[in-house]
């Protein structure tokens, strides 16, 4: 268990809807990423927060925003849906702002857009 | 823009042949090259993090070595519990870390 956790563990909506998925990183790590994952794509990694502040970002499109909140935890909003954007959305969190300490991730979240 | 390539993409061995998994990578200012296991199913786990060119980690059955252009992940008498996608990523000077599309290794009792 890499003690980050993600809700929904799947999620099944039609195209145009918003959809909002849900991590809380593991006790005391203050970076979440966002990353996503398709058969054909690989990871892609889509946006970084450090306690509670954009850090970097990624291949995440206009559609797509996420945030951390004071307690950590953080949301990553999915707007327009497009058939597309079905896929694994996997959270990861890490103590630091870089990549000295690995990532641990969460199980994901199945979107399935149809 | 920063590239990891990962061959051959299946595996199947038969349990007690070892292998190797390699990872080719274009990462300028490479800062560190990891390695995690996948289960379906389930989120990547942390295996290992290089960092320099000739630097090796082991665990269990499994040694992670680098090289200035790519790292191998070598499975000494794989059992079928180490049947799992095995991804590399590298991370440069960018600070992004990106992932290559993974080695999917089947063990066969």
């Amino acid at each position: 268990d890499s003690g980050v956790t993600q809700t929904p563990k799947h999620l099944i909506t039609a195209t145009g809807q918003r959809v909002t998925l849900r991590c809380s990183p593991r006790s005391g790590d203050l970076s979440v990423y966002w990353y996503q994952q398709s058969l054909d794509q690989g990871l892609q990694f889509l946006i970084q927060y450090y306690n509670g502040e954009e850090r970097a970002k990624g291949n995440i499109l206009e559609r797509f925003s996420a945030q951390q909140f004071p307690d950590l935890h953080s949301e990553l909003n999915l707007s327009s849906l497009e058939l597309g954007d079905s896929a694994l959305y996997f959270c990861a969190s890490s103590g630091g702002t870089g990549y000295n300490s690995p990532l641990h991730f969460g199980n994901g979240t199945r979107l399935t857009v149809t | 823009e920063d590239q990891v390539t990962q061959s051959p993409e299946a595996l199947r061995l038969q349990e007690g042949e070892s292998s190797s998994l390699n990872c080719s990578y274009t990462v300028s200012g490479l800062r560190g090259l990891f390695w995690y296991r996948q289960d379906p199913g389930k989120g990547p786990e942390f295996l290992f993090t290089l960092y320099s060119a000739g630097e090796e980690k082991e665990k269990e059955r499994l040694k992670a070595t680098l090289t200035k252009k790519e790292s191998f992940l070598h499975i000494t008498a794989p059992k079928p519990e180490d049947s799992a996608t095995y991804l590399c990523a590298g991370v440069g000077g960018n600070n992004r870390l990106a992932f290559g599309k993974g080695n999917q290794v089947v063990v066969i009792p």
